[in-house]
């Protein structure tokens, strides 16, 4: 089946500053979507983001489907932003599941 | 997300008993995916769910673990004699369908079914 890397595993950042997340996947996909877990266990839906780029806020992401990536930028970081971002993709030709990263754990210190 | 329904938010029960996970999915929306995440990892797909059919059950353990998702009423995730090894957030997620097996679009999850296995 089709296999999703995230990095960095682990991100430690001061309030404030920026970061980029990856997300690798082996084969082509119809669905991308990024999502936060909070420290409460809630998975927030970030992006649905299978190419092209998109803005929300302080965040944005960009899916390049043919190079099989997509990056998650945080700007101006805040401590509210800690938790575990996943990758998570749906293969094309598949069914509609989607296959998760194993995601990359984000704490920002004030 | 606060639109995908799971109850109850946590569940204890004791080994050999059997559990019962429920999700009512977003308003509008057919398809009803259940995924597992056991402490410090990501989350594994279990089973992809239609009204009254079961899509994609290839994450699912072969014993003790069942989904439905009936014509009426929510969803069931059913676990029978529970082990120790069963404890975990079992998250739904739904998306919208066209009525067929194609679906498509974003999907939303609930704020899952903490399970804790004495």
């Amino acid at each position: 089946g089709i296999q999703v890397e995230q990095s960095p595993p682990d991100l430690i950042l001061q309030e404030g500053a920026n970061s980029t997340l990856r997300c690798n996947f082996s084969d082509s996909v119809n669905n991308l979507q990024w999502f936060h877990q909070n420290p409460w266990g809630q998975l927030i839906n970030l992006f649905y983001i299978p190419s092209g780029t998109k803005q929300n806020g302080r965040l944005s992401a960009t899916t390049v489907a043919t190079e099989r990536y997509s990056l998650l930028y945080i700007s101006s970081s805040q401590t509210t932003d800690s938790g575990v971002y996943f990758c998570a993709v749906g293969a094309q030709g598949g069914s509609e599941k989607l296959v998760f990263g194993k995601g990359t754990k984000l704490t920002v210190n004030p | 997300n606060a639109g995908v329904m799971q109850n109850p938010r946590h569940l204890v029960r004791r080994r050999g008993q059997e559990a019962r996970l429920r999700c009512s999915p977003m308003k509008g929306h057919s398809h009803v995916y259940w995924y597992r995440q056991l402490p410090e990892e990501g989350l594994k797909f279990m089973v992809y769910l239609q009204k009254e059919n079961i899509i994609d059950e290839s994450g699912m353990p072969k014993e003790r673990f069942s989904a439905e998702f009936p014509k009426e009423g929510p969803s069931i995730l059913r676990i029978q004699q529970v082990v120790r090894g069963d404890s975990a957030a079992y998250f739904c997620a739904s998306s919208p369908g066209t009525g067929s097996y194609v679906g498509t679009g974003e999907l939303f999850f609930g704020e899952g079914s903490r399970l804790t296995v004495l």
